[in-house]
């Protein structure tokens, strides 16, 4: 079935320090990707998509791209900021049939904390 | 336009007991959501809804109920409260059902089950 893997964490890192975090998935078809954040004590909110192979996805100085020959979507930050600790999930929504279409399925997020 | 709203933020049950969570939205959303996170395993969907009156399950629906009666409002029943059910429930909604389309989240109702 479909799933996603995400690195494990916590990932600590100072501040103004490159991001990386790796996400592979395993999908029938042609699913979208996703990367939600999730803040302290707040619901998960989308940070960047990306819909079919090649696409990449940007927000706030995060960026992905859709790679569909090593599966991978993996999210990077040039430089961190202490505001950006929190929770990051990687997601797809898989083609599905009839009513399963537009499902999430999630990788079980990684926490990141950057210090001054 | 208040988003996706939850209430309460947080409960306790004792083991046994049943209990609605209740989840709202004011975006006219036709897609609904209840997912459960519990440390370690990412959020899993537990039932969803694709319009009023349409309701189906998700990855683990066991324990839990629902129903549409408004394209507003998707509450989830907890039947007989688990401690395994001790977790953190959200909702979320988004404008059609398919797969580009954006959800969004509800806050978040903390349960704990005794």
């Amino acid at each position: 079935g479909n799933s996603v893997t995400q690195m494990e964490g916590p990932v600590t890192l100072s501040e103004e320090a490159f991001l990386t975090i790796n996400c592979t998935y395993t999908a029938t078809g042609y699913p979208s990707l996703f990367w939600y954040v999730q803040y302290p004590g707040e619901g998960l909110q989308l940070l960047l998509k990306a819909t079919k192979a090649d696409d990449k996805g940007s927000n706030k100085g995060f960026e992905a791209t859709y790679r569909k020959e090593t599966t991978s979507f993996h999210l990077e930050k040039g430089s961190v900021q202490v505001s950006d600790s929190a929770v990051y999930f990687c997601a797809l929504s898989d083609r599905g049939y009839g009513g399963s279409q537009g499902n999430l399925i999630f990788g079980k997020g990684t926490k990141l904390s950057v210090k001054p | 336009n208040a988003g996706v709203t939850q209430t309460p933020k947080f409960q306790v049950l004792k083991t046994g007991q049943s209990m609605t969570l209740q989840c709202a939205q004011d975006m006219n959303h036709e897609y609904m959501s209840w997912y459960r996170q519990d440390p370690g395993m990412g959020l899993r969907l537990i039932h969803y809804s694709v319009g009023a009156g349409i309701t189906d399950q998700g990855e683990v629906p066991n324990g839990y109920n629902v129903s549409r009666s408004t394209t507003e409002d998707f509450p989830l029943r907890l039947l007989s409260a688990a401690p395994s059910q001790t977790s953190v429930y959200f909702c979320a909604s988004s404008l059609g059902q398919g797969r580009t389309y954006e959800q969004y989240f509800g806050p978040g109702t903390r349960l704990t089950v005794t």
